[in-house]
């Protein structure tokens, strides 16, 4: 059963340092790009980015581009979403999902969504 | 503002069929395959169609999906209370730095 399992909720002050993961099992986790989707409190979905486990190669909207950084580590199946300031404007819920890429491209398979609160 | 573009919202009573339109343009919808994800308040999203008008695994044939040039549909029919969620559509933004999604529509079942 293919699953991606995301850290838990955040609550952070603006400034602060924030990594947070989505673990991949029950697929080979190298082979399939992982994206990065936001949701802002009473907003859509947006499309922040991917990346692809085999050889980290990422590729961000370019909305996102310098907002925050994907990365990814192949040896435990996992890939990260972080901040080095974060602001106010983070608030949102993020979701992981594993992209079907080939022909067609869609996200399959999603996290359950981490919860990230910056307030003073 | 969303790449593609969707009502805000659509009603209909249960038992009815809807239709959700998108509409993008030459650089996304008209040349690549579209998708629809169904989204419920609390819960994360779930993949209603790939590749168009495909169907994953489970996922009833109430749903189904037609495009034509640059604007795609969702269609849903024996609408059920169930039903009620915000749909979004997505698709490729023409270059391997990801994907777009409209602004999504709230599906309100009366």
């Amino acid at each position: 059963e293919v699953r991606l399992v995301q850290s838990g909720a955040e609550v952070k002050k603006p400034g602060e340092f924030l990594k947070i993961s989505c673990k991949g099992s029950g697929y080979s986790f190298t082979s399939y790009w992982i994206g990065w989707v936001r949701q802002m409190p009473g907003k859509g979905l947006e499309w922040m980015g991917i990346i692809y486990p085999g050889d980290s190669d990422t590729r961000y909207s370019p909305s996102f581009q310098g907002q925050a950084t994907i990365s990814a580590d192949r040896s435990i199946s996992t890939s990260f979403l972080h901040w080095s300031s974060l602001k106010a404007s983070d608030t949102a819920i993020y979701y992981c999902a594993r992209l079907y890429y080939d022909s067609g491209s869609y996200l399959d398979y999603w996290g359950q969504g981490t919860q990230v609160t910056v307030s003073s | 503002q969303s790449v593609l573009t969707q009502p805000p919202s659509v009603s209909a009573a249960p038992g009815q069929r809807v239709t959700i339109s998108c509409s993008g343009s030459s650089s996304n919808i008209e040349n690549n395959y579209v998708s629809w994800y169904q989204k419920v308040p609390g819960t994360a999203p779930k993949l209603l169609i790939f590749d168009t008008d495909k169907r994953p695994s489970g996922i009833p044939d109430r749903f189904s999906g037609s495009k034509s040039g640059t604007s795609a549909t969702l269609g849903i029919t024996g609408l059920q209370t169930g039903d009620e969620a915000d749909y979004y559509c997505g698709t490729w933004n023409g270059s391997l730095s990801g994907g777009v999604f409209g602004g999504g529509t709230k599906l309100t079942v009366l």
